[in-house]
């Protein structure tokens, strides 16, 4: 099955600098690569997505890239400001009819004042 | 909006009690998924089903098992629960996109 390793488990940053979370998946058959955020006490929420036909996509402060040689890729927030303090997570869909997602072990992303 | 609610938020629960956490979504989705959430771990599909009736086994299923007899409602249940599954519980459901939806979850501890 497909398996997803995900780094740093801890990230401290600057209030304003970036934040880069990276992920690497095994099974070159995944096709969706979701991002999800989870605040204190609350469920994980989409923050940002992209399929494998995509290298790059952007919404505002968030970038997301997709390296599918290499199969990895990574979770890029510009300009942090205190309410990005999350964990965050990454995930994988594998090809095939299955549609469950593979986490990562999540990052604990804290943004110092 | 898409709505998913799950039964409880906080349960606690003996060993060898039988446990179902129910997930209800209003959205009419097909798909619905059971996943457990554990520190350090992230979140590991237990479950999931495609349609009524139907299920298909996640990563770690051993000590589960599932319901789906409507298409709004997904229970999960415990059959005889043991203290290593304590943990949180995410409820999601998705229709025909790819994006998963997530319930509130639920925290069971078993003692």
């Amino acid at each position: 099955g497909e398996n997803v390793e995900q780094h740093p488990s801890t990230l401290s940053v600057q209030e304003g600098d970036s934040a880069v979370i990276k992920c690497t998946y095994s099974d070159s058959a995944s096709n969706y690569f979701p991002w999800y955020k989870q605040e204190l006490g609350k469920r994980p929420q989409l923050i940002i997505d992209i399929r494998s036909n995509v290298g790059e996509k952007k919404d505002q402060r968030i970038a997301v890239t997709l390296n599918k040689t290499a199969k990895h890729f990574s979770l890029h927030i510009t300009e942090t400001q205190p309410e990005d303090s999350a964990v965050y997570f990454c995930a994988a869909r594998s090809g095939g009819g299955a549609d469950g997602l593979t986490f990562g072990k999540g990052t604990h992303l804290i943004i110092q004042p | 909006d898409v709505k998913v609610t799950q039964s409880s938020r906080y349960l606690v629960k003996r060993t060898g009690e039988k446990v179902f956490l129910e997930c209800v979504q209003d959205m009419d989705h097909e798909n619905m998924f059971w996943y457990r959430q554990d520190p350090g771990l992230g979140l590991r599909l237990i479950y999931f089903s495609y349609d009524v009736k139907m299920k298909e086994k996640g990563d770690i299923p051993e000590g589960y098992s599932v319901s789906r007899e409507k298409k709004e409602r997904f229970s999960l249940i415990l059959e005889s629960a043991s203290t290593n599954q304590t943990s949180m519980y995410l409820c999601a459901s998705k229709g025909l996109g790819y994006e998963q939806y997530f319930g509130p979850g639920t925290r069971l501890t078993v003692t």
